[in-house]
């Protein structure tokens, strides 16, 4: 089955600075990679997705890239603002089968001001 | 828009009492539904999901069970309660497309 690694775990970046977080998958089948933010006691929200058909996504500050070859996609945010403090998780998932969703571990930012 | 509801946002129970959580989802028809776990500081585990009314399945061997009596209902329960069922509960929908969506989620601590 499918197998989500994420790093960092955790990362801490000062106000302005970029971030970049990286995870890899194992399934070739796999097709479509979203990304949450969650906020302490809340559910995840997705923030961008990715679809294997292209290699990059952009929406306004963040941004996130798929290399299909390696099996590994980054989500980039810039200009990063406290409120982007929270733990960030990538999944991977066959489009069309929800129930394949796998997430990441996810990785808590911090953003120093 | 489509909107999701899970309730209660927290829940204290004592090892062995019972429990049911619940989640519905608005605006849409015929979702896939889903509940997952969150332990403290880790990633999200898959308990159950469901793509249509009655059809459960599972992913893990557990204390927990859930049924789908309609549509856009969803419900985890468990007869009795362990002290290992503490955590942060999920609940998500998927449509169409494979985007999910979550609900705010409910702490439940067993004592």
């Amino acid at each position: 089955g499918e197998n989500v690694e994420q790093h960092p775990s955790t990362l801490s970046v000062q106000e302005g600075d970029s971030a970049v977080i990286k995870c890899t998958y194992s399934d070739s089948a796999s097709n479509y990679f979203p990304w949450y933010k969650q906020e302490l006691g809340k559910g995840p929200q997705l923030i961008i997705d990715i679809r294997s058909n292209v290699g990059e996504k952009k929406d306004q500050r963040i941004a996130v890239t798929l290399n299909k070859t390696a099996k590994h996609f980054s989500l980039h945010i810039t200009e990063t603002q406290p409120e982007d403090s929270a733990v960030y998780f990538c999944a991977a998932a066959e489009d069309n089968y929800g129930q394949n969703f796998v997430f990441g571990p996810g990785t808590r930012l911090s953003v120093l001001p | 828009s489509q909107t999701i509801h899970q309730w209660p946002a927290t829940l204290v129970q004592p090892v062995g009492s019972p429990l049911s959580l619940e989640c519905t989802v608005e605006g849409t028809s015929n979702p896939n539904l889903y509940w997952y776990r969150q332990a403290a500081g880790r990633g999200l585990q898959l308990l159950f999901y469901s793509v249509g009314i009655g059809q459960i399945s599972s992913e893990v061997p557990q204390n927990l069970s859930a049924s789908r009596p309609q549509d856009r209902q969803f419900i985890l329960s468990s007869k009795k309660l362990l002290l290992s069922d503490s955590g942060f509960y999920l609940c998500a929908w998927t449509g169409a497309r494979t985007e999910a969506f979550f609900g705010q989620g409910t702490r439940l601590t067993v004592v």
